[in-house]
């Protein structure tokens, strides 16, 4: 079975622009959660989507969206870079048998 | 953003002796906790899992404890090899598959 994929695997971007990232789950799983990582804090909680609905969400501001398509893939979007968006953001896909959830290989951010 | 700590234990061993990853959580409510392994360049990689009704489950080299009387999750790791070099984090599920992570512990094996 296919793990769970991000696209792409590295983005550079400058500060005010807007990215999109990009995560398939594994097959079945239609619980797709979004993590940020970063030296200074670590894995921090950004949005938790299943079946479309953000069931989910972590302390983070308005300029971090996401969706999910009915195909469980989801997106998410940070508008109006900053510098401090610089991170590694990995999504995760949960078996909805075990609960356990699997991660991606991640997007690395670098803004600029 | 929501996390648990900000600075990462390290922890050394020799090859072949084993090790153990020590992890405190936050919410006696918590009754999922997963331990996960991370190498430079990846994304986390499931190791083991325990649900609270257990007090110890065994995997293949791994060991997880639990200890709900002081919130507290052990993860050892028998005869270390150098691949098990790496950030090892603890992780705390409440509702609805919100999971909170631990700080990590970074592991590293002397040949």
């Amino acid at each position: 079975k296919a793990g769970v994929t991000q696209t792409p695997r590295y983005l550079i971007k400058t500060r005010g622009q807007q990215v999109t990232l990009s995560c398939s789950p594994i097959s079945g799983h239609r619980s797709v959660s979004w993590y940020q990582q970063t030296p200074g804090q670590g894995l921090q909680f950004l949005f938790e989507y299943f079946s479309e609905t953000q069931r989910n969400k972590g302390n983070f501001p308005g300029r971090f969206s996401g969706r999910q398509f009915s195909n469980s893939r989801s997106e998410m979007n940070v508008s109006t870079l900053e510098l401090g968006d610089s991170a590694l953001y990995l999504c995760a896909s949960t078996n909805p048998t075990t609960d356990t959830q699997y991660f991606g290989p991640g997007t690395r951010l670098t803004v600029l | 953003g929501e996390s648990v700590g900000l600075h990462l234990p390290t922890l050394s061993v020799q090859e072949g002796d084993n090790s153990i990853i020590n992890c405190a959580y936050s919410n006696s409510a918590s009754d999922y906790f997963i331990w996960y392994k991370q190498e430079s360049g990846k994304g986390p990689q499931f190791i083991i899992d325990i649900r609270s009704n257990m007090d110890k489950r065994q995997g293949q080299r791994v060991t997880v404890l639990l200890n709900k009387t002081v919130k507290h999750l052990s993860l050892q790791i028998a005869a270390t090899q150098p691949g098990d070099s790496a950030v090892y984090f603890c992780a705390e599920k409440t509702s609805y598959d919100k999971v909170i992570f631990g700080p990590g512990t970074s592991l590293s094996v002397i040949p």
